[in-house]
């Protein structure tokens, strides 16, 4: 039973540019989160998908923006990167019913220089 | 609003000694409960969970961790550490009103002496 899988595992941008990330959830999950890890700190919440619509957000800018596919898999887009978006980007799966567990894919490493 | 604080940034064991990690939370109705443990580069693993009942829960690699409604805590133990604890472990609530959001503490990483 495959775990959260996120790719890609690494990335480097420059300010300004754009951002895809995305997650595939665990087997059976239908609800994906989004969090920020930045260096030394815990996870952020970013926002949560279900049912492919937005279903909560946290405290960030509209730069940030996801989507969610009929397949349940994830994107997380950034738009105008800066400096300070470079971060861990964790992804978690649950079932939006169920038993409230998240479990986290190993993350992507983003660097913006 | 959720919040989470975990008062140590970092803990120095010895090996085969016993390990406490503080947990203090804020948060109006019911919360659920978590530790989860990273690794180097690593994402997080789930160590346990406090959903409801029994109020100590036992969990993955010999960790068990306490809630106490009076006093918002839910603290980590592990009786004997070994040296593949070595890693940043990270409190969290959730709850059901919430929606699944969690919220987490900075964190505490323990590094264990041989």
């Amino acid at each position: 039973d495959a775990g959260v899988t996120q790719s890609p595992t690494h990335l480097i941008k420059t300010r300004g540019q754009q951002v895809t990330l995305r997650c595939s959830p665990k087997s059976g999950h239908d609800t994906v989160s989004w969090y920020q890890q930045a260096l030394g700190q815990g996870p952020q919440f970013i926002f949560q998908y279900y049912e492919e619509e937005e279903r909560q957000r946290g405290n960030f800018p509209d730069r940030f923006s996801g989507h969610q596919f009929p397949n349940y898999s994830s994107e997380l887009n950034v738009n105008a990167l800066l400096l300070g978006d470079s971060a861990l980007y964790l992804c978690a799966s649950s079932l939006f019913s169920g038993s409230e567990t998240q479990y986290f894919g190993p993350g992507t490493r983003l660097l913006v220089l | 609003a959720q919040s989470v604080t975990q008062p140590d940034i970092h803990i120095t064991v010895s090996e085969g000694a016993s390990l406490e990690l503080r947990c203090n939370y804020s948060y109006g109705a019911t919360p659920y409960l978590f530790w989860y443990v990273q690794s180097p580069g690593q994402g997080l693993q789930l160590l346990l969970k406090y959903f409801s009942g029994d109020t100590l829960v036992q969990g993955i690699k010999g960790f068990e961790a306490e809630f106490k409604r009076s006093q918002s805590s839910f603290n980590l133990r592990k009786p004997s550490v070994h040296w593949s604890d070595a890693a940043e472990y990270f409190c969290a609530v959730g709850s059901k009103a919430a929606g699944n959001k969690l919220t987490f503490g900075g964190g505490t990483r323990v590094l264990v002496k041989p």
